[in-house]
């Protein structure tokens, strides 16, 4: 099955500095990536996506970037503000087979004022 | 906006007892799933459920587990025989279409067995 690792565990930043969270993975035929930020006892939402046919997607300040060939993609933060601070968990999904999302272990990322 | 709404907030139950967990998905989406976080740990995809059946579930769903969808607007996780190890937030959530969609997850039920 599929396996998700998500580095590093914990990220400490000033606000302002940019944060980057990084996920590999290990089935080639994960296709749908998407990545959700979880305050302290909330609920997982959704902040970007990215599927296997683009390399880059933006959002004001969030960008997630995919590498098929290494198998990793990435979230960036760019301009970190005290309410970025949150769990951050990247996911993986084979849309034409399994359909089971597998998570990342989660990132706590908190940002300092 | 639409949200999915889950209850109770928080679930209190001896071992060896059933509980059932509820949830309304956002009204117009075909497929729904329920995912449990252990504390401190990371979520873990539980089963999704299209088309009143069940869609896929992982090892962690096993015949302590089964899920419902009894009228046009519920769905619920049943477990059978809780054991102490299913202490957990349970999330539910729901996508428009099929898992390659934003799925929309609920603010969870805390379940904890005594």
């Amino acid at each position: 099955g599929e396996n998700v690792e998500q580095h590093p565990s914990t990220l400490s930043v000033q606000e302002g500095d940019s944060a980057v969270i990084k996920c590999t993975y290990s089935d080639s035929a994960s296709n749908y990536f998407p990545w959700y930020k979880q305050e302290l006892g909330k609920r997982p939402q959704l902040i970007i996506d990215i599927r296997s046919n683009v390399g880059e997607k933006k959002d004001q300040r969030i960008a997630v970037t995919l590498n098929k060939t290494a198998k990793h993609f990435s979230l960036h933060i760019t301009e970190t503000q005290p309410e970025d601070s949150a769990v951050y968990f990247c996911a993986a999904i084979d849309t034409g087979g399994s359909y089971i999302p597998t998570f990342g272990r989660g990132t706590s990322l908190i940002v300092h004022p | 906006e639409p949200e999915v709404t889950q209850t109770p907030s928080h679930q209190v139950t001896q071992m060896g007892q059933e509980v059932i967990l509820r949830c309304v998905p956002i009204s117009n989406h075909l497929y729904f799933y329920w995912y449990r976080q252990i504390l401190g740990q990371k979520v873990e995809f539980l089963v999704s459920f299209y088309n009143n059946e069940i869609s896929e579930k992982s090892e962690i769903f096993d015949d302590q587990f089964s899920v419902e969808r009894p009228d046009g607007s519920n769905f619920t996780l049943k477990i059978r025989s809780t054991k102490l190890e299913d202490s957990a937030m349970y999330f539910c959530a729901s996508s428009a279409t099929g898992p390659n969609q934003p799925q929309h997850f609920g603010d969870g039920t805390r379940l904890s067995i005594l």
